[in-house]
């Protein structure tokens, strides 16, 4: 069974640029959270998709948003890039909407110069 | 509010010797814990769960955590570490919709 894939694997933009990350979700899984990992803040939660709907989101602006396919499969859009934006952004699916158990992706390397 | 707290941001151990890392919850209701286990590089790994079948949890890779109410404690352990165990591991407890993670503590094995 295949895992969770997120691409790129690395993306490099300048301030005040946006940045697309994409994530497919396990097969069979129909939800899906993204969470950003920056250095010194931990692992933050940053939004949920469920049924290709925006469930909750966590504590960032609205130039963080995204949206989920069909297939299930979703974006991370980043619009308006500022430095402190540089991080690991890690995809997770779960096969139950609502949490639980969740399994993840490798993760994007977000880098803003 | 549900949260976790990690107990030491680095532990280091001999090969061979005993793993312990820290993990105490807070929480309302029962709730649900996690570790996961992070190699430099990569995304998060589950290690084990606890879903409340048992106190005592068994996960990949020789690891165990014990849940203790009396204690709010979830701590994780392995008998024998070795080299390949030096990673970073995270506790998390699962509110509804999303994992609420600790700071992470650092393992390093050495030789």
């Amino acid at each position: 069974e295949a895992g969770v894939t997120q691409s790129p694997t690395h993306l490099i933009k300048t301030r005040g640029q946006q940045a697309t990350l994409r994530c497919s979700p396990i097969s069979g899984h129909t939800s899906v959270y993204w969470y950003q990992q920056a250095l010194g803040l931990g692992l933050q939660f940053l939004l949920w998709y469920d049924e290709g709907e925006e469930r909750n989101r966590g504590n960032f602006p609205p130039r963080f948003s995204g949206r989920q396919f069909p297939n299930y499969s979703s974006e991370l859009n980043v619009n308006a890039l500022e430095l402190e934006d540089s991080a690991l952004y890690l995809c997770a699916s779960s096969p139950l909407a609502g949490g639980d158990e969740q399994y993840f992706g490798p993760g994007t390397r977000l880098t803003v110069t | 509010a549900q949260s976790v707290t990690q107990l030491g941001s680095h532990v280091s151990v001999s090969e061979g010797a005993l793993v312990l890392l820290r993990c105490n919850y807070s929480s309302s209701v029962p709730p649900y814990l996690f570790w996961y286990v992070q190699y430099p590089n990569q995304g998060l790994q589950l290690l084990l769960k606890y879903t409340s079948a048992a106190t005592l949890v068994k996960g990949i890779n020789g690891f165990e955590a014990e849940f203790k109410k009396s204690e709010t404690s979830f701590h994780l352990t392995k008998p024998s570490a070795h080299m390949s165990d030096a990673a970073e591991y995270f506790c998390a407890v699962s509110i509804t919709d999303k994992l609420i993670f600790g700071t992470g503590t650092r393992l390093q094995v050495f030789p």
